[in-house]
């Protein structure tokens, strides 16, 4: 069964506090692991989609990497407005779902000025 | 404007009642979802559309249904609601495009079911 599993469920970092956020997964071929951010009562907004272990992208203080069990979103030096709730998700390239997105619970992120 | 629109934002109803949830998108894609999120759950997919003829049930499907009323339009109906359908409510399209397909989510419906 296609799992994801993401540490540390809150994370409270002092502004200029470089941190990391976790996302193990178990999947049966992996088509792509996607992270997301979402502000409370909104939508997940896209931030990075990862297809092969070793791939990483970045996005102003954002960083995602991707190894064959976790992904790892490395946040440098965050802002205040850096604080939301991050979700992994992953997406198999078998079974009856037909790829559909497995969701972690999310990690909540707060940065204090 | 938003490529993906969710109406209602916010809905209270009451047990037993039908609702429906509408999803509209101006981004061309081939595919939606419905999604609910519930504290400490996660997001957990309804029911999906691949195209206007092809609806598939999702994880948790029990007590809802869909319409997928042309490319752009994508409805969620409760049947008879009941308090533990209380939740988020999200709609997603995605163009299905090889390998790479991405899901983008809309603004969300706040549900709360006396």
């Amino acid at each position: 069964e296609d799992q994801v599993t993401q540490s540390p469920e809150a994370l409270r970092l002092q502004e200029g506090e470089s941190s990391s956020l976790n996302c193990s997964y178990t999947v049966s071929g992996l088509r792509g692991l996607f992270w997301y951010r979402q502000d409370p009562g909104k939508g997940p907004e896209f931030l990075f989609t990862l297809y092969s272990a070793g791939e990483e992208k970045e996005k102003e203080r954002l960083k995602a990497t991707l190894t064959k069990k976790e992904s790892f979103l490395h946040i440098t030096a965050p802002k205040p407005e850096d604080s939301a709730t991050y979700l992994c998700a992953v997406q198999g390239l078998y079974g009856g779902s037909q790829g559909n997105l497995i969701f972690g619970k999310g990690t909540k992120l707060s940065v204090k000025p | 404007d938003a490529d993906v629109t969710q109406t209602p934002r916010n809905r209270i109803t009451k047990t037993g009642k039908r609702i429906m949830l509408e999803c509209s998108q101006t981004k061309g894609h081939d595919r939606m979802y419905w999604y609910r999120q519930d504290p400490g759950l996660g997001l957990r997919l309804i029911y999906y559309s691949f195209d206007v003829k092809d609806i598939n049930k999702g994880e948790i499907s029990d007590g809802y249904s869909v319409s997928r009323q042309a490319q752009a339009k994508f409805s969620l109906s409760l049947e008879s609601a009941i308090p533990n359908q209380t939740a988020l409510y999200f709609c997603a399209t995605s163009l299905a495009s090889g390998n790479q397909e991405t899901q983008y989510f809309g603004p969300g419906t706040r549900l709360l079911v006396l």
